[in-house]
């Protein structure tokens, strides 16, 4: 086990709604990447939060949109749902005190759009 | 950006066999391959990962090799075992910022 933890688990959501889904990082890590899986395909980056700030952010709309805490801990927020947002959202813990920033994922969320 | 390919998509081996998954990186500034195993229902798990400045790494019935001229780097496993069955991520980043996955192996042994 990683340590990273997720929540909820599963979440079933109507287009047009609004999601939040939370992120607690693993002990002695402060970055945290968000990362959308589609059925049957890899992870996709969303974005990176480092000590607070958005750190990088991959081809992801506006209505992605994130928060850091003070503890590290994060929140990946999706506003205006559409059908394609029907995913698993993972979340990845790492330290940028390393050189290269070993990613470890937490067990996911499965989001439902209908 | 960086694209990362990853081959084969699926992969069947009998018990005790090897099995080989090898992936194609586009950005020659990428320092750091990862490889994660990701069961039903779970998040990616870190297996085994390596350098830039290294070529090949083992651990146990694992090993990466790495070749920075061709931009490739491929996943073995040897003496496979039932409980290796999954679906295995290369992932290629530049100093752990944003990590590019390749589309993912389903490796199935059969006992």
């Amino acid at each position: 086990e990683t340590g990273v933890t997720q929540s909820p688990t599963h979440l079933i959501k109507t287009r047009g709604q609004q999601v939040t889904l939370r992120c607690s990082s693993q002990s002695g890590h402060n970055t945290v990447s968000w990362y959308q899986q589609a059925l049957g395909q890899g992870p996709q980056f969303i974005f990176q939060y480092y000590r607070e700030e958005e750190n990088g952010r991959g081809n992801f709309p506006p209505r992605f949109s994130g928060l850091q805490f003070p503890n590290y801990s994060s929140e990946l927020n999706v506003n205006a749902l559409e059908l394609d947002d029907s995913a698993l959202y993972l979340c990845a813990s790492s330290t940028r005190d390393t050189a290269f920033g070993e990613q470890y994922f937490g067990p996911g969320t499965r989001l439902t759009v209908t | 950006g960086e694209n990362v390919e990853q081959h084969p998509s699926t992969l069947s081996v009998q018990e005790g066999d090897s099995a080989v998954i090898k992936c194609t990186y586009s950005d020659s500034a990428s320092n750091y391959f990862p490889w994660y195993k990701q069961e039903l229902g779970k998040g990616p798990q870190l297996i085994i990962d390596i350098r830039s400045n290294v070529g090949e790494k083992k651990d146990q019935r694992i090993a990466v090799t790495l070749n920075k001229t061709a931009k490739h780097f491929s996943l073995h496993i040897t003496e496979t075992q039932p409980e290796d069955s999954a679906v295995y991520f290369c992932a290629a980043t530049l100093l752990g910022n944003q990590f590019y996955f390749g589309t993912g192996t389903s490796l199935t042994v059969i006992p």
